[in-house]
């Protein structure tokens, strides 16, 4: 069974400044995929970065990137030079690794709201 | 590519009535999900298949619910009788076996009155 929490159900950053948005999971697998995806209002969900958990390597897209900590299962997502566009719901997500498909386990999403 | 397609986009119905959702995956994705997004409940699972034969429906509320996916390039989502208690987004993904490249189709917001 997995389980995913975000603690922070709102949050807030001036234009061009950095936010992290915070996430802890739990699972029993022992290899697993861990995703932060954007809702903006446009209601569509978007991938914004993944993370394997055997990689010990924290995965960066551009101006997003993570904290992996795995030990504390926690992985956190940063976003530098915040734009007006990143204004959305942020979700972050886990699912077992294995040779079928898995399901996705959500936490609760945090708002982010980008101001001028 | 055109992405995971889903229609209606919006679905305006009335308690009692039979609705049905589509969802047309990538091609060549094998894995397709039914996700259900309420306020209160969040982003929750209905049901997922991997090469077209249903793996987990333990999500699906009631037996009101049901899912098919009778080829690699369809899904329908039908619920029969419709409540108010049903209004939500609905989302369907797909995704290559064992690769997590999950992409989401724009959702259908049903509104059951």
């Amino acid at each position: 069974a997995q389980t995913v929490t975000q603690s922070q159900p709102e949050m807030s950053v001036q234009e061009a400044e950095t936010v992290t948005l915070s996430c802890t999971y739990d699972t029993s697998e022992s290899n697993y995929y861990l995703f932060w995806y954007k809702q903006p209002p446009s209601r569509q969900m978007i991938l914004v970065i993944r993370q394997e958990a055997y990689k010990q390597q924290n995965a960066t897209e551009n101006r997003f990137s993570v904290n992996f900590q795995k030990a504390a299962k926690s992985f956190s997502l940063k976003i530098s030079d915040s734009q007006l566009g990143d204004t959305a719901m942020y979700f972050c997500a886990s699912a077992p690794k294995g040779t079928s498909g898995s399901r996705l386990t959500f936490g609760e999403g945090t708002q982010l709201t980008v101001n001028p | 590519d055109a992405g995971v397609i889903q229609s209606p986009r919006h679905e305006v119905t009335e308690m009692g009535q039979e609705v049905t959702l589509r969802c047309k995956p990538i091609s060549g994705h094998n894995s397709l999900f039914w996700y259900r997004q309420t306020m209160m409940r969040g982003l929750e699972l209905l049901i997922y298949f991997n090469n077209n034969v249903p793996i987990d429906d333990s999500g699906m509320p009631e037996d009101r619910f049901s899912a098919k996916m009778p080829n690699a390039s369809f899904s329908t989502l039908k619920i029969q009788p419709s409540e108010p208690r049903d209004s939500a987004v609905y989302f369907c993904a797909s995704s290559t076996v064992g690769n997590y490249g999950y992409t989401f189709g724009s959702g259908t917001r049903l509104t059951v009155v």
